[in-house]
């Protein structure tokens, strides 16, 4: 069945760019999904940040639309975010998940999380 | 962006008891509705999609409904691995918005 992973660094200073890659297996990032990053700072709720499908189409938070860029790898099965001008409140377990394409269905597999810290 | 609403957003219940949450949108989402559980430290869990439907492998003591704009999810007799946050999110638009959590504790 498909997995998700989540990776990348565990701090980022202040200002700087958040960097996190979702890798998929036992499935195809080309299947008819959408992938999607979600967060949650710590003790808080959940956030939904941006989604993309397999050709490239996206879609995001607008209250982060500036500062998100969320791309696929197809030649490495991976999803990628990346979020510049980082502030403590970026803090937060990221999280990537599936979800079909016709957003009926739920995010109904999760990666595990990561978690990201802002801090100088 | 489309507001969702849970209440309550804490409940103390005891194992068997029939617990109700529920969510309201601040617009139509149609069926679009979805209902994860999760426990501290784990990723959410996906339990209902589509406002009522089952998702596979969720115990049938889960049930929910609901369209438009509220929403319902019931636990016909609580368990003791039942007490975990319970989001409700919306995708029936972007930014698909989820409600603040409703924690089930243990009385």
């Amino acid at each position: 069945q498909v997995q998700l992973q989540e990776s990348g660094p565990g701090l980022v200073r202040p200002s700087g760019t958040l960097s996190l890659t979702c890798a998929v297996s036992g499935g195809s990032i080309s299947s008819d999904n959408w992938w999607t990053w979600v967060r949650q700072p710590p003790g808080k709720g959940l956030e939904w940040i941006a989604e993309i499908y397999h050709s490239g189409s996206t879609n995001s938070n607008p209250s982060l639309r500036s500062r998100v860029n969320i791309s696929v790898d197809k030649s490495k099965n991976q999803v990628s975010l990346k979020l510049t001008s980082v502030t403590a409140a970026d803090t937060a377990v990221y999280f990537c998940a599936r979800d079909s394409s016709a957003h009926y269905y739920g995010l109904d597999v999760w990666g595990q999380g990561t978690t990201v810290t802002v801090s100088s | 962006d489309i507001q969702m609403t849970q209440s309550p957003s804490s409940l103390s219940a005891s194992v068997g008891d029939r617990v109700t949450i529920t969510c309201r949108a601040s617009q139509s989402v149609s069926t679009y509705l979805n209902w994860f559980q999760q426990k501290p430290g784990k990723a959410p869990k996906l339990l209902i999609y589509g406002a009522s439907s089952l998702q596979s492998g969720v115990p049938s003591r889960f049930s929910a409904s609901g369209s438009g704009t509220e929403f319902t999810l019931t636990i016909s007799s609580l368990q003791r691995e039942d007490f975990a946050t319970y989001y409700c999110q919306q995708s029936y638009s972007t930014p698909r918005t989820f409600g603040q959590g409703t924690k089930i504790e243990i009385k």
